[in-house]
């Protein structure tokens, strides 16, 4: 099984300030990782696809970049709405995926 | 515009059965892949399977195979969730999800969710 593993665990920056969430794979899913944002109460959002493609409607200050086994979504400067839970999924061997454990993003 | 609206929260007893519902509008139902993925309480997320309404193509995670039933009903494009006899580790959220293969068959549209409570 592949095991995503993301970190921090809990990220604790201000508005305006550059987020990096890291995820990495115990083996290679190739460019078949995504990036999810679920806020509380609500369901997840999907972000990024194929490990760079943003999904419709998702700002252009989310970007995704990666290979093989190490990934990061990048936030370049935080709006207040962008504090949420974010998770990473792979679907190398479809239909299997599976999901990191997910990285909070609080505000400093 | 896709909508995926699912079933209200239920309160269960253990051994009881339960049947949880997906409806789909704003797509061809038929043609893309639909299915479901848990979330306990606090925790994090976890795909349990998919079904292909067209040909009822279905596939488990290994961890939920035989313990719950993926199904569809083209009729009224609606996909299902089922157990036969619900423990209180079935305690959880659950949420449908369609895959879209212009994604990446990543997950692009979900449900709201429903909240499943099993306890004596």
């Amino acid at each position: 099984e592949i095991v995503l593993t993301q970190s921090p665990a809990t990220l604790s920056l201000s508005p305006g300030e550059r987020a990096t969430l890291s995820c990495r794979a115990n083996q290679s899913v190739s460019i078949n990782l995504g990036w999810y944002q679920q806020k509380p109460g609500q369901a997840p959002r999907l972000l990024i696809f194929d490990t760079s493609n943003r999904a419709t409607g998702v700002p252009a200050r989310f970007s995704g970049s990666g290979s093989g086994t190490d990934f990061t979504l990048t936030i370049s400067s935080l709006e207040p709405e962008d504090f949420a839970v974010y998770y990473c999924q792979q679907r190398r061997h479809w239909p299997l995926c599976t999901f990191g454990q997910g990285t909070r993003l609080e505000i400093k | 515009e896709v909508q995926l609206v699912q079933s209200g929260a239920e309160v269960k007893k253990p051994g009881e059965s339960l049947k949880i519902s997906c409806k789909a509008s704003g797509y061809s139902f038929t043609t893309y892949w639909i299915g479901w993925v848990r979330q306990l309480p606090g925790k994090g997320l976890e795909w349990m399977g998919i079904i292909y309404p067209d040909d009822s193509d279905t596939r488990y995670s290994p961890s939920f195979q035989g313990q719950v039933t993926i199904s569809a009903d083209t009729s009224i494009n609606t996909a299902y969730l089922q157990w036969t006899s619900l423990k209180a580790s079935d305690t959880a959220m659950y949420f449908c999800v369609r895959l879209n293969p212009m994604t990446g068959l990543q997950f692009d549209n979900w449900g709201q969710g429903t909240l499943v409570t099993v306890s004596s």
